[in-house]
């Protein structure tokens, strides 16, 4: 069992579906996050969770709708997306937030592709 | 604003060494982060450096000039299966991970 793990891998959806991404980490972590990685770019901080409250937004659109229901569940809701929503969507835990030193664990992601 | 740059390609042969640049303007600086990346898996850590110089770990190593806002990751004896994205991250003033669009290494035999 890898340390955080995300379902499904790959994931095509039209644009007036309604689909969610989920999250589990297994490693004990109180922090959760949702990134955005598209190619050739950074990776994009969407949301985070502390403790299961969101302590992070960076200006995401409506369509993308968390829920952090316990420390170890993270889900991603979707809902009418556009095609440049299209990307590698990927979970990431780490022990807490404020520390320098923490790194983050990272699922292998969802290959998301809006049609 | 904040930025991470790094090169967006580089292409090594195998058993040499290969030297992958980072620099950063953050507001703040609380740790610099690599990770590596091969295609279609999951970031994982490589190093963290908070203070200045060099931190090794076997073959990796990564320096870090806080002054010049500056790193880099060494890889020596280059293996086919170091071929992988590396990514650069800098922790800010807010514990907010900034990251770099990361490095492909390409390794040729």
């Amino acid at each position: 069992e890898t340390g955080v793990t995300q379902t499904p891998r790959h994931l095509v959806m039209g644009m007036t579906n309604k689909k969610s991404l989920k999250c589990e980490q297994h490693l004990g972590h109180n922090a959760m996050y949702w990134y955005k990685q598209s190619a050739k770019k950074p990776l994009e901080l969407m949301f985070v969770y502390s403790l299961e409250e969101r302590v992070e937004n960076n200006s995401v659109p409506s369509r993308f709708s968390p829920e952090c229901p316990n420390s170890s569940h993270l889900f991603l809701h979707l809902h009418t997306l556009q095609p440049e929503d299209s990307a590698l969507y990927l979970c990431a835990s780490s022990q807490e937030i404020g520390q320098g030193s923490t790194e983050a664990f990272f699922g292998q992601g969802t290959r998301l592709t809006v049609v | 604003g904040q930025n991470i740059d790094q090169p967006t390609e580089m292409t090594a042969t195998e058993g040499a060494i290969v030297q992958i640049n980072c620099t950063y303007q953050t507001s703040g600086f609380n740790g610099l982060f690599w990770y590596q990346q091969h295609a279609g898996e999951a970031p994982t850590f490589l190093s963290y450096n908070v203070l200045d110089g060099l931190e090794e770990k076997g073959r990796f190593s990564s320096f870090l000039s806080r002054s010049k806002g500056y790193s880099y990751l060494l890889l020596k004896e280059l293996q086919m299966k170091d071929s992988a994205s590396y990514l650069c991250a800098v922790k800010d003033s807010n514990y907010q991970l900034i990251w770099g669009a990361g490095t492909k290494l390409i390794i040729k035999p």
